[in-house]
């Protein structure tokens, strides 16, 4: 069973705040790693894909991973309003490529 | 803009009557996928196609079938809809099979079922 946990939230960080968003998976062999954004009623929005250990930034958002430990984190820095949205992480196990999302994690940031 | 198009955004069917979903895409990925999203819920994948090699999930009921009669298009047909089965419905593709390779979605149809 191959699996991908998320709080599923709601998490509410001041506008301006770092926002930390956190996600563990359950295939040690996982190779790629992927977090989408999703606003309500919307499609998935791809943000950042990430494959090796250590930290990967793109703009104001980090994403983090750590192999070992089986955890992959995304980091939102200056927090917006606009950044309110539900937060999918997926994982590719390896061989083809089908993902494994989590349930997500809803955003709320707060004027 | 490549891109990926779901038609039609929002789609009401009563129960048991056939529906067909589309999807198409400009970004010439090998790769189409379609998932099934409920509320608050993760995306679950039905099934799959590379090129036109069909790949369904075990889970997936015989009510969903999917064709993809070219590169660009993909249909997904819920034979005889059931109340359980109102929910968003997504295309994604990915240009091949690598690991690495990234998702790319459409904006999705969502099916009422009466």
């Amino acid at each position: 069973q191959k699996e991908v946990e998320q709080n599923s939230g709601p998490l509410s960080v001041p506008e301006g705040a770092i926002a930390s968003l956190n996600c563990t998976y359950s295939d040690r062999g996982s190779q790629s790693f992927f977090w989408y954004r999703q606003y309500s009623g919307k499609s998935p929005e791809l943000i950042m894909s990430i494959y090796s250990n250590g930290d990967k930034e793109d703009g104001r958002f980090t994403a983090q991973l750590n192999k070992a430990s089986q955890y992959v984190s995304l980091l939102i820095r200056d927090s917006q309003p606009s950044d309110s949205a539900t937060y999918l992480c997926a994982v590719n196990p390896g061989g083809f490529n089908k993902f494994y999302f989590g349930s997500g994690t809803k955003l709320n940031v707060k004027p | 803009d490549a891109m990926v198009i779901q038609n039609p955004r929002y789609q009401v069917t009563q129960f048991g009557k056939p529906v067909t979903l589309s999807c198409s895409q400009t970004l010439n990925h090998n790769v189409m996928y379609w998932y099934q999203q409920k509320s608050s819920q993760a995306p679950k994948l039905l099934f799959h196609y590379y090129d036109k090699d069909f790949n369904n999930e075990a889970d997936t009921p015989d009510n969903f079938q999917s064709r993809r009669p070219n590169t660009s298009f993909c249909f997904l047909d819920i034979r005889s809809p059931g109340l359980g089965d109102a929910a968003m419905y997504l295309c994604a593709t990915s240009r091949g099979t690598s690991s690495y390779n990234e998702q790319f979605f459409g904006p999705g149809t969502r099916l009422t079922v009466l």
